[in-house]
């Protein structure tokens, strides 16, 4: 039983075109949503975050967007760049205060 | 400095051995967890613990313990290694609360199981 659903194992575009990762979430008591970045041989690092009473979030190249009745939300990066390439992984936290986490998609951006 | 480091950052064991893998964070954090992370499978909780005296199961508890030896350390360990428990294992930490939710990673621990 997969609470939080990333489709695309992977994902590649065009250096300077628009990314666009997409997760979806079957429980209702999600409340929180982060994105992070992981490059191989490393730790996940924290990208940026959305509370439920948002449906949108914007840091630089990266923005987030939540349609909660459609229980999905995307991670949109512009303009992509090589050094975004690296697995994202989509997390949701609930009442129970535990993240989980999707699968990951594999971006690659080709120069 | 690192503010969440593990050690070792590569381990190989043989079956049946008892192996333990180290966290220890500078962030102040009350709350610590422990992931594993398998290739196509994300990131699954083993245990996490939101205050010294607490300890919990996560999401593939059996095979593992851990101990939270004081607020900046958290260890993983495996009783008796089986090959199935190769995988990337990961520490994290987080403030916890509202506005603390965010989880800081660490490097990672690559564990073979032979």
């Amino acid at each position: 039983d997969q609470q939080v659903k990333q489709n695309s194992p992977s994902l590649s575009v065009q250096e300077g075109r628009i990314s666009i990762l997409n997760c979806d979430y079957t429980n209702s008591m999600f409340d929180y949503f982060l994105w992070y970045k992981k490059y191989p041989a490393e730790g996940p690092t924290f990208l940026i975050s959305i509370s439920s009473i948002k449906d949108k979030n914007e840091d630089g190249r990266f923005t987030v967007f939540l349609n909660k009745s459609a229980k999905h939300l995307s991670l949109h990066i512009v303009p992509s760049q090589p050094g975004d390439s690296a697995v994202y992984f989509c997390a949701a936290l609930g009442g129970s205060e535990k993240l989980v986490f999707g699968k990951g998609t594999k971006l690659t951006v080709n120069p | 400095d690192a503010d969440v480091t593990q050690t070792p950052r590569n381990r190989i064991t043989k079956t049946g051995k008892r192996i333990m893998l180290e966290c220890s964070q500078t962030k102040g954090h009350d709350r610590m967890y422990w992931y594993r992370q398998d290739p196509g499978l994300g990131l699954r909780l083993i245990y996490y613990s939101f205050d010294v005296k607490d300890i919990n199961k996560g999401e593939i508890s059996d095979g593992y313990s851990v101990s939270r030896q004081a607020q900046a350390k958290f260890s993983l360990s495996l009783e008796s290694a089986i090959p199935n428990q190769t995988a990337l294992y990961f520490c994290a930490t987080s403030e916890g609360g509202q506005g603390g939710e965010t989880q800081y990673f660490g490097p990672g621990t690559r564990l073979l199981v032979l």
